[in-house]
C-alpha cells in the first residue's frame, strides 16, 4: 500500500480555466475527504465521501467546485472558472469509517495566474 | 462548535532544548484531539492523537502531549529538539460525527544549531 496519492503535485493555470485534481485513497478506506489550505492557515474542510456518496459539503465549496467519487475508489475535485483566490494547497485524506484519524496525501498545489 | 487555538505562530528553539507548542480547544462534547506535522510542500503526518484513553499521549519521534480538561489544553512537547523537527505543526479537533477535522492556524517551529 502506497498511502494516499494525489495528482498532479503542482498545477499552474490561468484565471478562468478549469482544473481537475485526482486523489487515490488507501484501498480499504471508505471515507475520503478534501481540504483546502491557504498560505499561513491550517487546512479547511471542503467535502467528504463515504464510499461513492458525497455526504457533506462545506460552505467554502462554491458552485464552481465539484467533487466526485464515482465507484467509491478514487475521487476528483474540479474547479471551474478558476480565480486567483483559489490558489491554495488541496489536500486529500482517507480513513476507515468511525476511525478518528486520517492519512493525508501530499497535496496538489494550485497557482492561478 | 469545536475550535482550536494555537498560541504563537512562530516558535524558535535551540537544538537540544525543550520544545513546547501550545494548543487550546473548545468543544461541546468530549473531544478527540490531534497533532500533525507538515514539512514544506508536503501533506500532513500524524504525530499523535488523544481519544479519551490516557491523558498523556506519546507519539512518534519522542513527541508527547497531555490532555488537560480543566485547562482545555493539549500542548505538544519534546524534551530535546533536533534540526529535523523544523516544520509546521497543527493542532486539530474532531469536528463531530462526520469525522472532519478542525485545524488551528499552525505553529512554525525553527531549530537553531
Amino acid at each position: 500500500d502506497t498511502g494516499v496519492s494525489q495528482d498532479p503535485r503542482h498545477k499552474i493555470t490561468k484565471r478562468g480555466q478549469n482544473v481537475t485534481f485526482r486523489c487515490d485513497p488507501i484501498s480499504e478506506h471508505n471515507r475520503l475527504y478534501w481540504y483546502r489550505q491557504t498560505l499561513g492557515q491550517g487546512p479547511e474542510f471542503l467535502t467528504y465521501f463515504q464510499n461513492e456518496a458525497q455526504l457533506e459539503k462545506s460552505r467554502l465549496l462554491s458552485d464552481r467546485f465539484s467533487a466526485e467519487r464515482p465507484k467509491g475508489s478514487f475521487s476528483t475535485l474540479e474547479i471551474q472558472r478558476t480565480e486567483q483566490g483559489d490558489s491554495a494547497m488541496y489536500l486529500c485524506a482517507s480513513s476507515l469509517e468511525g476511525f478518528r484519524g486520517y492519512t493525508f496525501g501530499s497535496g496538489t498545489r494550485l497557482t492561478v495566474v | 462548535a469545536q475550535s482550536v487555538t494555537q498560541l504563537g505562530s512562530h516558535v524558535s528553539v535551540s537544538e537540544g532544548a525543550l520544545v513546547l507548542l501550545r494548543c487550546n480547544y473548545s468543544s461541546s462534547v468530549p473531544p478527540y484531539l490531534f497533532w500533525y506535522v507538515q514539512y514544506p510542500n508536503q501533506g500532513l503526518q500524524l504525530l499523535l492523537k488523544y481519544t479519551s484513553a490516557a491523558t498523556l499521549v506519546k507519539g512518534i519521534n519522542d513527541f508527547e502531549a497531555e490532555f488537560k480538561k480543566s485547562e482545555t489544553s493539549f500542548h505538544l512537547t519534546k524534551p530535546s529538539a533536533h534540526m529535523s523537527d523544523a516544520a509546521e505543526y497543527f493542532c486539530a479537533v474532531d469536528g463531530g460525527s462526520q469525522g472532519n477535522l478542525i485545524f488551528g492556524k499552525g505553529t512554525k517551529l525553527s531549530v537553531k544549531p
